[in-house]
């Protein structure tokens, strides 16, 4: 089974501010094609979770510019550039190489 | 725009079996993996496992001895039972769309989820 470990559990950032989130897998995410199946979600308080990056670096529809994800193999990044209150929530990372497995989640809150 | 609706009871008894549905709309569930996350109170999302629309499945190990996920394409529809279950199993139960299956990559797994599911299991 594949293991996905994010760091840190728990960030507080000041509006404006940039925040970065890491995850790390317990086995390349590299498949033969060539692309890592590395996807970020955002869970808000009393809502489902939402796709913001899917295969590392794709922003996916809708999601603002100040999202980023970066990363090969077993380590990803996660950066928001300006933080904004409608940021505060869970963020989870999930591999799909290997069925899909999440991270413990990164909650992020407004300082 | 596509809509996933969990439904199923919201009370479950330990051993017994917990069933969901899925129903899909305004897409067709033809072309597509689905699957089935959970998430237990104050935790951490937990996937279950997926289907394709053809009936191929594959399971979380964790769970892959307990688990069975059906599909019914003529109803737009997917299913999970959970056999013998305990207070362990208590969490908001979310399907969510899973990837095209006709291509590997250049997927948004998980673009679209239900509003979940709570179900407690408790005598």
């Amino acid at each position: 089974d594949i293991v996905m470990t994010q760091t840190p559990l728990s960030l507080s950032v000041t509006p404006g501010q940039p925040a970065s989130i890491s995850c790390k897998s317990s086995q390349s995410l590299l498949h033969g094609d060539g692309k890592n199946y590395l996807f970020w979600y955002l869970q808000r308080p009393g809502q489902s979770p939402q796709l913001l990056i899917y295969e590392v670096s794709n922003r996916f529809s809708g999601v603002p510019d100040r999202f980023s994800g970066s990363g090969s193999g077993t380590d990803f990044t996660l950066r928001i550039s300006r933080v904004e209150a409608e940021d505060v929530g869970v963020y989870y990372c999930m591999q799909s190489i290997q069925l899909r497995t999440f991270g413990q989640g990164t909650k992020v809150e407004i300082k | 725009q596509v809509q996933l609706q969990e439904s199923g009871p919201g009370l479950v008894e330990p051993s017994e079996t917990l069933s969901l549905t899925c129903i899909v709309s305004g897409g067709t569930i033809s072309g597509y993996y689905w699957s089935w996350i959970r998430q237990p109170p104050g935790r951490g999302l937990e996937h279950i496992g997926y289907i394709y629309y053809t009936g191929i499945t594959n399971y979380n190990p964790s769970l892959k001895s307990r688990v069975t996920i059906s599909v019914d394409t003529s109803r737009n529809q997917f299913s999970l039972n959970l056999r013998s279950v305990t207070a362990a199993d208590t969490a908001v139960y979310y399907c969510a769309r899973d990837r095209r299956g006709d291509v590997l990559s250049g997927n948004s797994i998980f673009d679209y989820w239900g509003q979940g599911r709570l179900v407690t299991v408790s005598s």
